[in-house]
């Protein structure tokens, strides 16, 4: 069974460093992984979709890579700032099965 | 503006009173899922559409109904909430795209339900 893992559980960092975001999966039999922002009292925001036959996205400050064979994804934030701090989480779409499994989110804080 | 729309945002209720949480998206998109969220458990998927009359388990299907008559609806029923049911959910929405179902496409949410079963 598909198990997907982010590591840290929360993060605080001061503005401007740039940042780290892992997400860690036990199945590499994946067909996507896609990365969302979630801000407080509100829904996910997709930020980053990479498809199984990706290395990796950008979009803006946000590059998202994968590794399907070691089971790991990194969400890279580049010049962090306080409108970043968010809680980040990533979810695959299992391959032969069209359901999203999500990991628990990493809460980042960043410090002006 | 393109969204998921969700009713309603904030619920309290008791036990065994049968409940309905709607969704609406419109933007045409096939795939249509209800997630729960829940501290420490992060986001689970409840049920799952492909399209109009096509359904499927998710994860965490006990205890819920859902039903697709229509493309842009995706209503969540809960015919007999139990305290356990108490949680935050989201409905999301994504398009097949031009590809067949391997190539995903991302998915876009609602801002959520906050359901209270006392």
């Amino acid at each position: 069974k598909q198990e997907v893992t982010q590591i840290p559980a929360a993060l605080s960092v001061p503005e401007g460093e740039n940042l780290v975001l892992n997400c860690s999966f036990t199945d590499s039999a994946i067909y996507n992984l896609q990365w969302f922002r979630q801000d407080p009292g509100k829904g996910l925001t997709s930020l980053l979709l990479i498809q199984s036959s990706q290395r990796e996205q950008t979009s803006g400050r946000l590059n998202a890579s994968l590794d399907k064979s070691s089971g790991r994804s990194t969400l890279y934030i580049a010049a962090s700032q306080p409108g970043d701090s968010a809680t980040y989480l990533c979810a695959v779409k299992g391959s032969g099965t069209y359901k999203y499994i999500f990991g628990t989110g990493t809460r980042l804080k960043v410090l002006a | 503006e393109a969204q998921v729309t969700q009713n309603p945002r904030y619920l309290i209720t008791v036990t065994g009173k049968k409940l309905t949480v709607t969704c609406s998206q419109n933007m045409n998109h096939e795939y249509m899922s209800w997630y729960r969220q829940d501290p420490g458990l992060g986001l689970r998927q409840i049920y799952y559409s492909m399209n109009v009359e096509v359904t499927d388990k998710g994860d965490v299907p006990e205890g819920y109904k859902v039903s697709r008559k229509e493309k842009r609806n995706f209503p969540l029923i809960l015919e007999s909430p139990s305290p356990n049911q108490t949680s935050l959910y989201f409905c999301a929405s994504s398009s097949r795209g031009g590809g067949s179902w391997d190539v995903g496409q991302p998915q876009h949410f609602g801002d959520g339900t906050r359901l209270s079963i006392l």
